[in-house]
């Protein structure tokens, strides 16, 4: 089946201590993303990778860091976790570069509360 | 900067009902439009999409114009059930060096009751 597999689906955190969140696609797409979703404020990108060890920033990349080994892996790291990174995050995918012939998979979400 | 407004929820509607859910958009080039749908603990999934002025895109009974005089892609459903509860997301996406980016607007929850 495809799909767009994220974990873990929650997770509680103290401030500071470094975490990720794994990401893993399984049909072969070049494109990834992350975005996190936020009350009032719908979904904001935060990282993309448009091929393996290409990665640039989106809209809101403070205190996030990416990397792109991997073709179908794409994991988002807090080096140091602050209380304002509490959201719920999704990975997308898709094959190509453009949303309007290569729609946008999303997994199914990770709910991070830092304390 | 590129934006999406949509109407605030939650709606309410009984089963049957019609739906309108108004979407609007600012943007600096042409964009395409999209309505992605969320279902309780899932992530987003494409509902429909247009990719040009006077476009009608269609999904499930679901519909949405293009209609770029007014920058608007409002959702409607003419009889909504109970299984429709869900958030609705409008977004838009322009070609930029960004790749594949969408730009949402806050989301509209739906719940449709018996």
């Amino acid at each position: 089946e495809a799909q767009v597999t994220q974990n873990p689906r929650y997770l509680i955190t103290v401030t500071g201590k470094k975490l990720t969140v794994t990401c893993s696609q399984n049909m072969n797409h070049e494109y990834m993303s992350w975005y996190r979703q936020d009350p009032g404020l719908g979904l904001r990108q935060i990282y993309y990778s448009m091929n393996v060890e290409v990665t640039d920033k989106g809209d809101v990349p403070e205190g996030y860091k990416v990397s792109r080994k991997e073709k179908r892996n794409f994991p988002l790291i807090l080096e140091s976790p602050s209380p304002n990174q509490t959201s719920l995050y999704f990975c997308a995918s898709s094959q190509g570069w453009t949303a309007y012939n290569s729609p946008l998979h999303f997994g199914n979400g990770t709910r991070l509360t830092v304390t | 900067g590129d934006s999406v407004t949509q109407m605030e929820g939650p709606v309410t509607l009984s089963e049957e009902a019609f739906l309108t859910i108004n979407c609007t958009y600012t943007a600096t080039g042409y964009p395409s439009l999209f309505w992605y749908v969320q279902y309780p603990g899932e992530g987003l999934q494409l509902l429909l999409k247009a990719t040009k002025a006077d476009d009608k895109g269609s999904n499930k009974g679901f519909e949405a114009t293009y209609r770029k005089e007014t920058t608007s892609f409002h959702l409607e459903k003419g009889s909504v059930q109970v299984s429709d509860s869900a958030v609705y997301f409008c977004a838009l996406s322009l070609l930029t060096g960004g790749g594949n980016k969408l730009t949402f607007g806050t989301g509209t929850q739906l719940k449709v009751e018996l």
